[in-house]
């Protein structure tokens, strides 16, 4: 299957700060990607769809602000938590869609961002 | 919210078929069943999809019933490393649609 690459796998910041997390499509082009939030023992939220070339389209309850995700080409998409603070702490996932006939949505391996 | 219903949990001998049972009473006529996993940490790996027909891969057979309205994942054989929580989801909004995940069941495969 298509391979979905996320940088980092991990990070610790201190609170006030922003992290900017990474996801790549390695061998396939994706004009949608989607991020998805994970909190310990549940399930995942999905946060945002991002489209390449426009602006991503957040769920509800979802700051767009505080999350910016950037779509500049086919094969990567950045997610910026900015003033990060102890509750953003989470696993982040991206995944991308393959645009074969089924369009199937492959995921990264995540992020676990830790907030001091 | 998630258009699917799943048990919380489930055991399964090593060795031994896996059957983890999904109900999408409300599915549409054009939506797909999707099984995605998900191993402690890491991220959701795809498994399996279908329509109305059953389906079979190298991973997995997706039992659908005719009205559509739930669905059975069978791993064959089942191993330790199928230890994971199982997600079965009905994709909304078409061919480029996001998933909705649900709970998932866990499933803990024993020796």
């Amino acid at each position: 299957g298509a391979v979905v690459s996320q940088h980092p796998s991990w990070v610790i910041c201190k609170s006030g700060t922003s992290v900017k997390i990474e996801c790549r499509s390695l061998d396939f082009q994706a004009t949608t990607m989607f991020w998805y939030r994970q909190f310990p023992k549940q399930s995942l939220m999905l946060m945002a769809t991002s489209n390449e070339g426009s602006k991503a389209t957040y769920e509800q309850g979802v700051e767009k602000d505080k999350f910016l995700i950037n779509h500049a080409s086919l094969t990567l998409s950045t997610l910026t938590v900015t003033s990060a603070h102890p509750e953003d702490s989470s696993f982040y996932i991206c995944s991308a869609i393959f645009t074969n006939g089924y369009n199937e949505q492959f995921f990264g391996p995540g992020t676990r961002l830790t907030v001091l | 919210d998630a258009k699917t219903t799943q048990p919380p949990s489930m055991d399964c001998a090593e060795g031994r078929a896996a059957n983890l049972p999904c109900n999408h009473s409300t599915i549409s006529g054009n939506e797909y069943v999707y099984w995605y996993r998900q191993i402690h940490s890491q991220g959701p790996q795809y498994i399996i999809h279908g329509l109305k027909n059953n389906e079979t891969n190298e991973m997995a057979s997706l039992i659908i019933t005719e009205d559509r309205k739930s669905s059975t994942l069978i791993l064959p054989h089942a191993t330790l490393r199928d230890t994971a929580v199982y997600y079965c989801i009905v994709r909304v909004g078409g061919s480029q649609g996001n998933l909705i995940f649900g709970k998932g069941t866990k499933l803990s495969v024993k020796p």
